[in-house]
């Protein structure tokens, strides 16, 4: 069946330090891949969407790639702020959007 | 999130019946409800689609969901346990095959 993994548990980096967190899947379909973030006390928000007609995505400084080569999708930012510590999802929704799996979070803390 | 409303934001029980309201102002036709136990991503409970229920995952009986319209979802707890504290995510999308939107959850705690 569908999955997504996602290793980092948590990561701590400083001010204007490089993100980058991968996620792989595994589909027998084409799929959408997502990352949602998650503030403290707030429900996920979707971030950053790429599908396989676009295999890359920007929002908000970061961006979001994939690879079906390796099944693999990252999210990557080049300088991170304080207001970036959150946890960050990555997801898989199969061509129907009939199943929707979310990775195990990748808690960010960002420090001044 | 005004866009989706949920109540009540925190709620400490023993073991009652509770019910937990979501109203979303987005026009949605979809609505879901998630669970999100501590450090785990949100897992679907149920999936209404124009105030018809068309996914029940395996959830515990005690948990029963009522979808009054197609703006509303309503999840009734009854004799909670312990293991059900979480916090309790209302989400909704256009179609069950958009983008979700989330509200900001009601955190549940069973003493």
């Amino acid at each position: 069946g569908d999955s997504v993994t996602q290793k980092q548990g948590q990561v701590t980096l400083s001010e204007d330090d490089f993100l980058f967190i991968n996620c792989t899947y595994s589909t027998t379909t084409y799929p959408t891949l997502l990352w949602y973030v998650q503030y403290l006390g707030q429900g996920p928000q979707l971030l950053l969407k790429v599908t396989t007609a676009n295999n890359k995505g920007i929002s908000r400084g970061f961006e979001a790639t994939y690879d079906k080569g390796t099944t693999s999708f990252h999210l990557q930012k080049a300088s991170v702020q304080e207001s970036d510590s959150a946890v960050y999802f990555c997801a898989l929704v199969d061509a129907g959007y009939q199943n929707f799996y979310f990775g195990k979070g990748t808690s960010l803390t960002v420090i001044p | 999130n005004t866009k989706i409303t949920q109540s009540p934001r925190y709620l400490i029980l023993g073991r009652a019946n509770k019910s937990l309201e979501c109203e979303q102002h987005l026009g949605h036709n979809a609505m879901y409800w998630y669970k999100q136990s501590a450090e785990k991503p949100p897992e679907l409970m149920f999936l209404y689609n124009l105030k018809q229920l068309i996914r029940n995952e395996t959830v515990p009986s005690r948990f029963i969901p009522e979808c009054p319209d197609s703006s509303k979802l309503l999840l009734h707890i009854s004799a909670v346990d312990p293991e059900d504290s979480a916090v309790y995510f209302c989400a909704s999308s256009l179609r069950t095959n958009s983008d979700y939107t989330f509200g900001s959850g009601t955190r549940l705690l069973v003493i």
